[in-house]
């Protein structure tokens, strides 16, 4: 069961161009909701995340914007650049001592210069 | 900066042997844990650990085991490889109690069974 749906699978933007991506979950209990980005031949790396009091958070050119009622959020990248193109996965949690995250099935972003 | 070492980067193995994954991180993170990451499905938990000796499983955890005999260390066991365990493996680990609950990932092990 994939709690977590993120969508597209595969995204590809000119440089300077808006990149959004795509998640809803299912489990109301969630209260932490994480991107990370992956770049080639390396693990995850935590890029922003935001919890359910507000409605949107932004880091730089990367912007989450939460839907608490939908049950969805999204990544905007604004100006998109090349040295964006990497794999970015949405996850959730319910905090915890543990940690837990459950992810998105991921995207894979291109900008194109 | 944290860091958590996987000790391979490509393995290859057999159908039917034991693999040992390990994994070190030097931040003296309580929490340890590992994905697979397959194409289409982004990252599943296999197994974690919030304290040395105790495990829980995650998602998927048919098919592996895990030992945490030292808080440092974690290791992921495939008993008897299979082909559909072919796949990139990713261990991280966090701090306990953080307000930013950030998982700090290792660079991966891609595994092939044949």
């Amino acid at each position: 069961q994939q709690q977590v749906k993120q969508s597209p699978q595969s995204l590809i933007v000119q440089k300077g161009g808006i990149s959004i991506i795509n998640c809803a979950y299912e489990n109301t209990a969630f209260d932490y909701f994480p991107w990370y980005q992956q770049f080639p031949g390396k693990g995850p790396a935590l890029l922003i995340a935001i919890r359910p009091d507000v409605s949107e958070k932004k880091e730089g050119r990367f912007t989450i914007s939460f839907n608490k009622s939908a049950k969805q959020f999204s990544l905007h990248i604004m100006d998109s650049q090349p040295g964006d193109s990497a794999t970015y996965f949405c996850a959730a949690s319910i905090s915890s001592n543990t940690g837990k995250l459950i992810f998105g099935q991921g995207t894979t972003l291109q900008v194109k210069p | 900066d944290v860091k958590v070492t996987q000790s391979s980067r490509y393995l290859v193995k057999r159908t039917g042997e034991k693999v040992f994954l390990e994994c070190v991180q030097d931040m003296d993170h309580e929490n340890m844990f590992w994905y697979r990451q397959d194409p289409g499905l982004g990252l599943r938990l296999i197994y974690f650990s919030y304290d040395v000796k105790m495990k829980e499983k995650g998602d998927i955890p048919e098919g592996y085991s895990v030992s945490r005999e030292k808080k440092e260390r974690f290791s992921l066991i495939l008993e008897s490889a299979s082909t559909n365990q072919t796949s990139m493996y990713l261990c991280a680990s966090s701090l306990q109690g953080s307000i930013e609950e950030k998982l700090f990932f290792g660079s991966g092990t891609q595994l092939s069974v044949l």
